[in-house]
């Protein structure tokens, strides 16, 4: 079965601008989580969406902001982009039982210059 | 302020040298303890969800063990294919993961 797609794989962009990550997730996951990965911080949580709610959100400014649609697809938005900002952006799907575990996308590699 | 500390950050073996990579957490209210593996330029990969102290999974030539504080992953005989990042992570409950470091782990033929 296919896994979690995220669009697009590589994006270079200039400090201000503003950027929309896609995520699609495994047919029949209605859970979509965001993560940050930098070498510096490792992965940190962004949000977590559950039938279009935003469930929990995690330690990131309001330029951070993410949506789901009705269909599970997901987008995270970031604006004004600041140079650490720089990072591969992960998605990732699950079922609503979590603990069966939670199954990542190949990322988003971002790069603000 | 819930923490998951990995050690060693990196590890070197030779092919067939099994070891094992440590996983410190303090998780409030901890409902699952997971392991992925990371390989360069991918998203991590699903390994073992634990729940409780003593619970043990197997796969292949990797175990999983779960105490109230600590969680290890036993490599057994690695061969240069097990070479990833593997990552520990702890939830509450609250739809989020809390990652540690990770641990860089090289087998060498």
């Amino acid at each position: 079965k296919a896994g979690v797609t995220q669009t697009p794989r590589y994006l270079i962009k200039t400090r201000g601008q503003q950027v929309t990550l896609s995520c699609s997730p495994i047919s029949g996951h209605r859970s979509v989580s965001w993560y940050q990965q930098t070498p510096g911080q490792g992965l940190q949580f962004l949000f977590e969406y559950f039938s279009e709610t935003q469930r929990n959100k995690g330690n990131f400014p309001g330029r951070f902001s993410g949506r789901q649609f009705s269909n599970s697809r997901s987008e995270m938005n970031v604006s004004t982009l600041e140079l650490g900002d720089s990072a591969l952006y992960l998605c990732a799907s699950s079922l609503e039982d979590w603990a069966l575990g939670y199954t990542f996308g190949s990322g988003t590699r971002l790069t603000v210059v | 302020e819930d923490q998951v500390t990995q050690s060693p950050e990196a590890l070197r073996l030779q092919e067939g040298e099994s070891s094992s990579l440590n996983c410190s957490y303090t998780v409030s209210g901890l409902r699952g303890l997971f392991w992925y593996r990371q390989d360069p330029g991918k998203g991590p990969e699903f390994l073992f969800t634990l729940y409780s102290a003593g619970e043990e999974k197997e796969k292949e030539r990797l175990k999983a063990t779960l105490t109230k504080k600590e969680s290890f992953l036993h490599i057994t005989a690695p061969k240069p294919e097990d070479s990833a990042t593997y990552l520990c992570a702890g939830t509450g409950g609250a739809q989020k993961l809390v990652f540690g470091q990770g641990t860089r782990l090289t087998i060498n033929p």
